[in-house]
This record gives structure tokens, sequence and C-alpha cells, in this order.
């Protein structure tokens, strides 16, 4: 069974860009979150959909946005990018909605990094 | 403010020792997950306590999860280099809730 795919693996962007990263969630599977993880910070919540309907937002600006597509894929968008958006972006998804004791599977990340 | 608390941040030991990670909160979580990290790799699942005082085996690691459903710890016996990695714990306060991180625990085993 395939897992949990991230696309690209490695993004250089400049200040000011835009860049989109898309999640391809294991087969069957539902839910899909994204998470921003830095070496201060750790793995950060960004968002949950679920069935194309977000279900869960964490505490971004609005220049992180996200989508669902019917097919379970998922992309998320980040805007007017600062230098403190260089992270791993990770997706991970479930047969269900997140919360509670969904295990999350994750992908290996695409690693952003802003010059 | 952190939810969840993981300590130690670094833990370097010998091959062959014992060892123990925590991972603690002052809120009551309906679950606690453990993942391991490795570098350039997505975490992975280790498993899912649910029941308060549950204890869990996974070969050579023991998880357990307080009484409270506040706190989690992991023990490894007899660490080997295999285990080098970030280990993570995350939960969910309710069912609807969104998935929390811990900032991890860096273990590194020295051959």
């Amino acid at each position: 069974k395939a897992g949990v795919t991230q696309t690209p693996r490695y993004l250089i962007k400049t200040r000011g860009q835009q860049v989109t990263l898309s999640c391809s969630p294991i087969s069957g599977h539902r839910s899909v979150s994204w998470y921003q993880q830095t070496p201060g910070q750790g793995l950060q919540f960004l968002f949950e959909y679920f069935s194309e309907t977000q279900r869960n937002k964490g505490n971004f600006p609005g220049r992180f946005s996200g989508r669902q597509f019917s097919n379970s894929r998922s992309e998320m968008n980040v805007s007017t990018l600062e230098l403190g958006d260089s992270a791993l972006y990770l997706c991970a998804s479930s047969p269900g909605h997140s919360g509670g004791n969904q295990p999350q599977h994750f992908g290996d990340g695409t690693r952003l990094s802003i010059l | 403010t952190q939810l969840l608390e993981q300590s130690p941040q670094f833990l370097s030991i010998q091959e062959g020792e014992n060892l123990t990670v925590y991972c603690n909160s002052s809120s009551v979580f309906s679950s606690l997950q453990w993942y391991r990290q490795e570098p350039g790799e997505g975490p992975v699942l280790l498993v899912t306590v649910v029941t308060g005082g549950e204890v869990k085996k996974l070969k050579r690691l023991t998880f357990q999860f307080g009484d409270a459903r506040k706190d989690s710890s992991l023990h490894i016996t007899a660490a080997q280099p295999g285990d080098t990695g970030l280990y993570l714990c995350a939960g969910a306060r309710n069912r609807d809730d969104k998935i929390i991180f811990g900032k991890g625990t860096r273990l590194h085993i020295l051959p």
C-alpha cells in the first residue's frame, strides 16, 4: 500500500513569492492534516481537511491556506513568503477525522527554504 | 506555552543502557501517541495509549499513560543505535480537537 506522498521534496523561494505544496494521502484515507516543523517550535498544526472541508485550524496567519479535493488529495499554499516560513512542511493522513485515537500517517515532508 | 512538555530535550547514552523519557501536561488528554522521527523522514507512529494507567510494550519499548491521563512515559531497555531518533508525543484533548505535538526528545545511542 503506497504511503503518503508529498511533492516537491525540496523547494527554494525568495521573500514575497508564493508557494503551493501537494499531498497525496494513503488510498482510502479521508483526513489530511498539515504541520510546520522547525527546530525552535517543533511540530505545529496548520490545518486539517476532512471530506473537502476544513475541520480544524491552527494559529497561523491567513497567508497559510489549504484545500482538499474530492479524491482526498490536498494542497497548501503560502503567500507573501517570509524568512520565518523556512521549515519542513509535513502532511499526515488518517482514515477518519484526526481527533481522538486516529493514528496519523506522515509523508516525508517538503523542505522549504526562503532566501 | 507548550501544552505537551517533553523531557529531556536531548539524551545521549551508551548502547545497552536503559532510559526513560517523559511527556507531561496540565491538561487531560483523551489519548496520547508516541512517534519516532529519523532525519529526512516524517514521524512514524509507535503506539497509542487510551486508558489511564495503561501500559503497552513494543519489544524493548514500554509506554505508560498516567492514571489521570495528563502524562506519559517511554522506557527503553538495553538501548541500541537503531533507537536513535526524535521521539515525539502527541495527543488530542477530545475527539474533535486537533492533535498537539510536544517538541520532542532527541535521543542518540552511542555504539
